[in-house]
């Protein structure tokens, strides 16, 4: 499984847009790209998912570029209600576990 | 509500003691998974069922540990001789398979053992 590395922690004031960066370089040919939302004492929820170039849905959009090697999480005007942690993932088809990091710490500032 | 359903939400026990939890999948999801998420932690993958069969066990289970899917519903998992290293919040997921395998969550088991 491919391993990813992205930022311990962000600030961001509320209103701003927050850009999360994810680097895995060793992504296999077969690998989606997916990121998850977790708050205190919840199960994580899935926010997004890619494969290439860009993907937008009603909370988040996702950059990826051509060579796949990093992704970006960009989450539009955040509100305090943002505030979580925020994991990357890749895996691919026949992939049945998720591999999750120690995820991104997003503290949203009034 | 139509989401992963965990039981019970926190759960106290002393050291040495049997505990269980119980999940329950989104109804249409034949795919359950068992994972542990210790403070400061992403979540660990402990386990795997398709169906009733379970397909998959990380290190992590020890013997201690159990799992079950009895007709491919709902699913428990028993730890044994519980130990204060076992503390942490379990969590259930489940998907309906397919190539993109989006996991979706429940709320998880807060376990602490004294």
């Amino acid at each position: 499984l491919a391993k990813t590395t992205q930022p311990i922690s962000m600030d961001s004031y509320e209103g701003q847009e927050v850009n999360i960066t994810c680097s895995h370089n060793n992504i296999a040919t077969n690998d989606y790209i997916t990121w998850y939302q977790q708050f205190p004492s919840q199960g994580p929820r899935f926010i997004i998912q890619g494969y290439k170039t860009k993907v937008t849905n009603e909370v988040a959009s996702l950059f990826i570029p051509a060579d796949r090697k990093s992704s970006t999480l960009s989450l539009p005007r955040v509100s305090l209600s943002d505030t979580a942690v925020y994991y990357c993932l890749v895996g691919g088809a026949g992939s049945y576990q998720l591999t999750f990091g120690k995820g991104t710490k997003l503290s949203v500032i009034p | 509500d139509t989401g992963v359903s965990q039981n019970p939400r926190h759960k106290i026990t002393k050291r040495g003691q049997n505990v269980t939890f119980r999940c329950d999948p989104i109804s249409e999801h034949n795919r359950l998974y068992w994972y542990r998420q210790t403070l400061g932690q992403g979540p660990e993958f402990l386990t795997y069922f398709q169906n009733e069969a379970q397909l998959e066990k990380s290190r992590l289970l020890s013997d201690r540990f159990s799992a079950e899917r009895p007709k491919g519903s709902f699913s428990t998992l028993e730890i044994q001789r519980t130990e204060q290293g076992d503390s942490a919040m379990y969590l259930c997921a489940s998907s309906p398979g397919g190539a993109r395998n989006i996991q979706y969550f429940g709320a998880g088991t807060r376990l602490s053992v004294l």
